[in-house]
């Protein structure tokens, strides 16, 4: 399984909203709801902030949401604050070795 | 109170060996797949290695594939990873990581830091 599509970076002015997108394949993103986001702060370790495509583990703000159209699932961040500020990575259940997504490093400007 | 703690970590020289150990607590670990995610230095989050609840079956990215050995001990509720013939582009910070459903991850280590440098 290729690594997933993301976007290199995505930036926003805090109080927008900004979306990352994770593209894969019909084998994958497109065939199971199994999509995951995970925040990195640096020196950290990641934190689940979606799984399900859209279901939020408990203490994660709901300005964070999940959804898939096709291939293609989506991160967005209503709300953009400061500490928003990190990179993101996709994930995705599919039919052969896990896989994440390439990354994304959000800015908040 | 979740805890996965790795340890092991060191400056190997290339062709060497490494174990490494996640002691987990807080949770099911004998219920639990079990994985091994790392980082190079600057670069994406890459999955190396799972392992069933009873440690029956072992999955590996074909890059670790015949050099590296994941196991565990249900019972000391620990995770390992025997790491052999280590190359250069093994350097990386490595966490250990439980998938909770269907290769996503819930609860993560903070990661142990493994330098293949001669």
């Amino acid at each position: 399984q290729s690594a997933l599509t993301q976007p290199a970076s995505v930036s926003g002015s805090p109080g927008q909203s900004i979306t990352i997108s994770c593209t894969g394949t019909s084998s994958d993103v497109g065939a199971y709801n199994y999509v995951s986001w995970y925040q990195q702060h640096p020196g950290k370790p990641p934190k689940l902030m979606i799984f399900d495509v859209n279901s939020r583990p408990s203490g994660v703000p709901n300005r964070f949401s999940g959804s898939k159209s096709g291939n293609t699932a989506s991160l967005t961040i209503s709300g953009l604050q400061a500490e928003d500020e990190a990179d993101y990575y996709c994930n995705s259940y599919g039919s052969s070795d896990t896989a994440f997504g390439t990354g994304t490093k959000v800015t908040v400007l | 109170e979740v805890q996965l703690v790795e340890s092991g970590g060191a400056l190997v020289q290339p062709g060497g060996s490494l174990r490494l150990s996640c002691a987990a607590s807080g949770f099911t670990f004998s219920t639990s797949w079990m994985n091994w995610v790392r980082q190079a230095p600057g670069k994406g989050l890459e999955w190396v290695a799972k392992i069933k609840p009873d440690g029956s079956q072992t999955y590996y990215v074909d890059s670790v594939k015949g050099r590296f050995t994941i196991s565990r001990d249900n019972a000391k509720n620990s995770l390992f990873f025997q790491m052999n013939s280590l190359r250069a582009e093994d350097t990386a910070v490595y966490y250990c990581a439980r998938d909770f459903s269907y290769e996503q991850f819930d609860y993560w280590g903070q990661g142990v830091l493994v330098t293949v440098s001669s």
